[in-house]
């Protein structure tokens, strides 16, 4: 059983549109993060979030963490060819701890 | 550039060969961390190295060898692998290991075992 699953595995939208993208656990997480990784490279951290309830905005990109510290939410607005990548969050249980990844989720933006 | 350098970037060798990946990390982080990243898995945390000393491996094959010599860099070495064990080898640090634990990665190296 995956401990973080994330939704969409696979997302192909054309240039400007809108999307969400989720990530869900029955664990609570101290802290969640969110990366982004582009063929033959390796992840970019996003954003971090650590309180429940938070927003936090970058750019066009924005993250949501879950009242109950158990899921969240990356929304793209307008979405640009150069927001292709796998989408990858990850958490960490506990004030110490590894940080536990999902399966990612593929975005391809068309032109 | 995150500051974490990987080498080599491709890699390919047989089942009898021995070779090692290196990484690098100019951060000042105490904690480094070695991941295996294989299609439709989840990102595989295979050692974890704290002030250079391991503190974690999870159920590696022996086949997998890594050294941290110093707070900056770690290897892995690798001996008589199988073609299973082709994947993506992602090398991470971090400032230490509390939460939120925000990891810096390096590009990875291609492994493939022919």
């Amino acid at each position: 059983t995956q401990l973080l699953e994330q939704s969409p595995q696979f997302l192909s939208i054309q240039e400007g549109e809108n999307l969400t993208v989720y990530c869900n656990s029955s664990s609570v997480f101290s802290s969640l993060q969110w990366y982004r990784q582009e063929p033959g490279e390796g992840p970019v951290l996003l954003v971090t979030v650590v309180t429940g309830g938070e927003v936090k905005k970058l750019k066009r990109l924005t993250f949501q963490f879950g009242d109950a510290r158990k899921d969240s939410s990356l929304h793209i607005t307008a979405a640009q060819t150069g927001d292709t990548g796998l989408y990858l969050c990850a958490g960490v249980k506990g004030s110490q701890g590894n940080l536990i990844f999902g399966k990612g989720t593929k975005l391809s933006v068309k032109p | 550039e995150t500051g974490v350098t990987q080498t080599p970037r491709h890699l390919v060798m047989g089942m009898t060969n021995k070779k090692s990946l290196k990484c690098e990390q100019h951060l000042g982080h105490n904690a480094m961390y070695w991941y295996k990243q294989s299609a439709k898995k989840p990102l595989e945390l295979m050692f974890v190295y704290s002030l250079e000393e391991r503190v974690e491996n999870n159920s590696v094959p022996s086949r997998f060898s890594p050294e941290c010599p110093n707070s900056s860099h770690l290897f892995l070495h690798l001996h008589t692998l199988q073609p299973e064990d082709s994947a993506l080898y992602l090398c991470a640090s971090s400032q230490d290991r509390t939460s939120p634990n925000i990891q810096y990665f390096g590009a990875g190296t291609r492994l493939s075992v022919l």
